[in-house]
């Protein structure tokens, strides 16, 4: 199994731009999120998602947009890309069962620059 | 303010142990977890403590939680090059998966020769 995959590993954007970040599981979870980690930070959800056709916010959707028409694809979609947004961008997914330990697996992440 | 607190760094000698801390404010988490992140790496689960446990030891690991101070610390024992990272308490209030993990800051662990 390939686990967790993100592409691009890194991306340089202008401001205004718009670029969507891939990312695929090949686990069959049912849930996939999207994590921002800012320098000297750690990491803030965005977006999660329970199963296909199911999405919704973390704590800073703002400035983000996420789809989930497929169990194994998850995603995330900048539209109008604002210096704040310069981060590092972590998928992860998890089985989804609720009272097992549900360990999170993450992707290796994307490194956005919006300048 | 945050919801979990972490120190920023913590400086060991080779073949000591590292005790890094952690403490959170939401007394209905259920699960603490510690991950490390290698440069350039995404997060790799480490071990994990259930909140109706106090320790638990898995090889050089061993977390402790103290869940009346809302403290969660991970020892490493015999330190070595190789636990070069940054180490992140996270933890999941909820009982389901749908909510993700609150993370702290996390915590350089650098290694003196």
């Amino acid at each position: 199994n390939a686990g967790v995959t993100q592409t691009p590993k890194f991306r340089i954007l202008k401001i205004g731009q718009s670029m969507t970040l891939q990312c695929a599981q090949d686990m069959n979870h049912n849930y996939m999120y999207w994590y921002r980690q800012d320098p000297g930070m750690g990491l803030k959800l965005i977006y999660y998602s329970v199963g296909a056709g199911i999405t919704d916010k973390g704590e800073v959707p703002n400035g983000y947009n996420v789809s989930r028409s497929t169990t194994e694809d998850f995603p995330l979609r900048l539209e109008l890309a604002a210096p704040s947004q310069t981060s590092v961008y972590f998928c992860a997914s998890s089985s989804g069962q609720s009272y097992l330990m549900d360990e999170q697996y993450f992707g290796p992440g994307t490194r956005l620059t919006v300048t | 303010g945050e919801d979990v607190e972490q120190s920023l760094f913590l400086s060991v000698r080779e073949g000591d142990s590292s005790v890094i801390n952690c403490t959170y404010t939401d007394s209905s988490s259920t699960y603490l977890y510690w991950y490390k992140q290698e440069p350039g790496a995404g997060l790799q689960l480490l071990t994990y403590i259930f909140s109706n446990m106090d320790m638990k030891q898995d090889q050089r690991l061993t977390v402790l939680l103290n869940k009346k101070d809302k403290h969660l610390s991970l020892r490493i024992a015999d330190t070595q090059t190789g636990d070069s990272a940054i180490y992140f308490c996270a933890e999941r209030i909820s009982g389901g998966g749908a909510d993700g993990l609150t993370f702290g800051k996390g915590t350089h662990l650098i290694i003196q020769p």
